[in-house]
């Protein structure tokens, strides 16, 4: 089974411009979620999708941060502007439904660090 | 909001001796306690995880404790090889499926 896709892997940009992460779950995940991972710092949920709905996006600086599930696979995050601050990872998972697999664990991809200089 | 402490921040081990990791969290309504592992350039990985109904659970060489009570669960991973160095992150959630709520993490380095 493949896993979390993400790409891409690295990504440079000066602040004030704006950058795109895509992320593909794992096949029939209908749960996916953004998390933001600062340097030393544990995971920080930016906004989870139940298929393409929003379920929680409280953490999420919406005035530069967006996000988007288009037919409830695949999805984008986008920054416009970029701050200094957010030099981080940011990590895409998915997760089942489907008691017959392991339900709500959550899969993480390898994620995309980002740096603004 | 939920709120999780992790400590030690860094752990250093020799190979064959034991590593434990504590947390602690804020919220009474968390009964769902995963820890992951995370490689360098990886994503973290669920390497087990504990619900609120059960006091302790165990996979191998790794087991998991849980107080509701004092709100503090704990890793215990036995036996350390050098292949378990890397960075283990406690979390806690209302449910498997919401928010997860991550501790700093831990940075394990087993030395052969």
């Amino acid at each position: 089974e493949a896993g979390v896709a993400q790409s891409p892997r690295y990504k440079i940009i000066e602040k004030r411009q704006s950058v795109a992460f895509w992320c593909n779950p794992i096949s029939g995940h209908a749960t996916l979620y953004w998390y933001q991972q600062i340097l030393g710092q544990g995971p920080k949920l930016l906004i989870q999708f139940q298929n393409n709905g929003v379920v929680d996006d409280s953490q999420l600086p919406k005035d530069r941060f967006s996000a988007e599930r288009l037919k409830g696979v695949d999805s984008t995050l986008k920054i416009q502007p970029a701050k200094l601050e957010d030099s981080a990872v940011y990590l895409c998972a998915s997760s089942s439904l489907r008691t017959s697999e392991r339900p709500n664990e959550q899969f993480f991809g390898p994620g995309t660090r980002l740096t603004v200089l | 909001g939920e709120n999780v402490e992790q400590h030690p921040s860094t752990l250093s081990v020799q190979e064959g001796d034991s590593a434990v990791i504590k947390c602690t969290y804020s919220d009474s309504a968390s009964n769902y306690f995963p820890w992951y592992k995370q490689e360098l350039g990886k994503g973290p990985q669920l390497i087990i995880d504990i619900r609120s109904n059960v006091g302790e659970k165990k996979d191998q060489r790794i087991a998991v404790t849980l107080n509701k009570t004092a709100k503090h669960f704990s890793l215990h991973i036995t036996e350390t090889q050098p292949e378990d160095s890397a960075v283990y992150f406690c979390a806690a959630s209302q449910n498997s499926w919401g928010k997860l709520q991550f501790g700093a993490g831990t940075q394990v380095v087993v030395t052969p």
